[in-house]
């Protein structure tokens, strides 16, 4: 089983500034990992998918990058409705699996 | 506008047995794979059973194989989640989900939309 560890656990930010989210593969996924937003109360949602390919509808202020077993989630400059839990998943060895997450707060 | 409704969810004893149901709309159901995935309070997301379009192949979890059932009625648009043997850790939020697809491609294992949940509490 691949296991995704994620960093920082909590990023603290302020509107405006720019988020980088990293996400680490026990083993190599090549580009087989995804990124998702959750809003408190809501269902995740898909952000990034292939590492670096933006999903229907996300903004351009998210990118995706990496390959192998390290893997990048930037937001460019934090909007109020960013904040949010992100988790990376990777489907590339059976069973799909999540990482634990990473918090994004406002500072 | 693709929807998916979950529902089903109550407290339940350890041992005891639930199915979950989520009515899809705003697709054509039965071309696509879904998915269960579940939250527990607090915590992260653990994917649970996958389903082909034409519930021919399943999967599931190691923690819920043997205890849970994915199926479908394609005819009915709705996704169901038996669920038998319950145990306290399998309390959680229940999602289900679409895979996703973007222009004529799909990517069974990439998942969007989700619903909203149903939340499953096994408490004696």
């Amino acid at each position: 089983e691949i296991v995704l560890t994620q960093s920082p656990a909590t990023l603290s930010l302020s509107p405006g500034e720019r988020a980088t989210l990293s996400c680490r593969a026990s083993q190599s996924v090549s580009s087989y990992l995804a990124w998702y937003q959750q809003k408190p109360g809501q269902a995740p949602r898909l952000l990034i998918y292939d590492a670096s390919n933006r999903a229907t509808g996300i903004p351009a202020r998210f990118s995706g990058s990496g390959s192998g077993t390290d893997f990048t989630l930037t937001i460019s400059s934090l909007e109020p409705e960013d904040f949010a839990v992100y988790y990376c998943q990777q489907r590339s060895n059976w069973p799909p699996f999540f990482g634990p997450g990473t918090k994004v707060d406002i500072k | 506008e693709v929807q998916l409704v979950e529902s089903g969810g109550v407290v339940v004893q350890p041992g005891g047995s639930l199915r979950l149901s989520c009515a899809a709309s705003g697709f054509t159901f039965d071309d696509y794979t879904m998915h269960w995935v579940r939250q527990a309070p607090g915590k992260g997301l653990e994917w649970v059973s996958l389903i082909s379009w034409d519930g021919g192949s399943t999967y599931y979890a190691d923690s819920v194989k043997g205890r849970f059932t994915i199926s479908r009625d394609n005819s009915k648009n709705s996704l169901y989640l038996q669920m038998n043997s319950l145990r306290t850790e399998d309390t959680a939020l229940y999602y289900c989900a679409k895979e996703y697809c973007t222009n004529g491609v799909c990517h069974h294992n990439w998942f969007d939309p989700w619903g909203q949940g149903t939340l499953v509490t096994v408490s004696s």
